[in-house]
């Protein structure tokens, strides 16, 4: 079946560590990206990606990290710079000329320890 | 004054009664809009997309676009228990293939 893998699907961070999210996707989309959302709160863009080897900061890169390395993947890492990163992270991918739809994945819970 | 405003409700509604949710942006150019559905705990799924003036009809859900008057609406008709979530009101606003979000209305439809 076609879709977006999240994986896990909780994390723990301890103090001062780095955590990596990881995000799949099989849709052969070309875009993608990654939202965190706060309990009542909407989606907010973290970074975004268009083609391989390109990514930009969206509203609130500070704290995060991204790579594309491959279309089929597009992996977050929550720094230790990042203070507050208790929220429910949100991986998606648009098909180009898709009319800009966007699917999700099933999401990553982070907590901090 | 918020790209996306959705009212965050709860709005009750009883069972087989129309829901009516609102939205209203400010970005006069854009062009593509969602509505997506969230339950709790779980991730957006895209119920309707809308790209032109009018109502878009699919099943018991209709979208309505008035670009001249900066909103979209969601109807849902023959309400369910089952349509309980929060509906995120969603647009693109000019960036490429970048899409901004309300901060969604939480639907109770009451059996």
């Amino acid at each position: 079946d076609g879709g977006i893998t999240q994986s896990p699907k909780y994390l723990f961070r301890k103090e001062g560590q780095n955590v990596t999210l990881s995000c799949e996707q099989n849709l052969n989309h070309d875009a993608m990206y990654w939202y965190r959302q706060d309990p009542g709160q909407g989606l907010r863009l973290i970074y975004y990606s268009q083609i391989v080897n390109d990514f930009q900061k969206g509203d609130i890169a500070e704290g995060y990290s991204v790579s594309r390395e491959k279309k089929e993947s597009f992996p977050l890492t929550v720094t230790s710079a990042q203070k507050n990163p208790t929220a429910f992270y949100l991986c998606a991918s648009t098909n180009t000329g898709g009319g800009d739809i966007q699917y999700f994945g099933a999401g990553t819970r982070l907590s901090v320890l | 004054q918020k790209e996306v405003e959705q009212n965050s409700g709860p709005l009750s509604v009883p069972e087989g009664a129309i829901a009516s949710l609102n939205c209203t942006y400010s970005d006069r150019g854009s062009q593509s809009f969602f509505w997506y559905r969230q339950y709790s705990g779980k991730s957006p799924e895209l119920i309707m997309s809308i790209y032109s003036n009018g109502d878009k009809e699919d099943g018991r859900f209709t979208a309505q676009l008035n670009k001249a008057s900066q909103y979209v609406s969601l109807l849902i008709r023959d309400s369910q228990p089952s349509d309980s979530a929060t509906y995120l009101c969603a647009l693109n606003s000019g960036g490429y293939q970048k899409v901004t979000f309300g901060t969604g209305t939480k639907l109770q439809v009451i059996p």
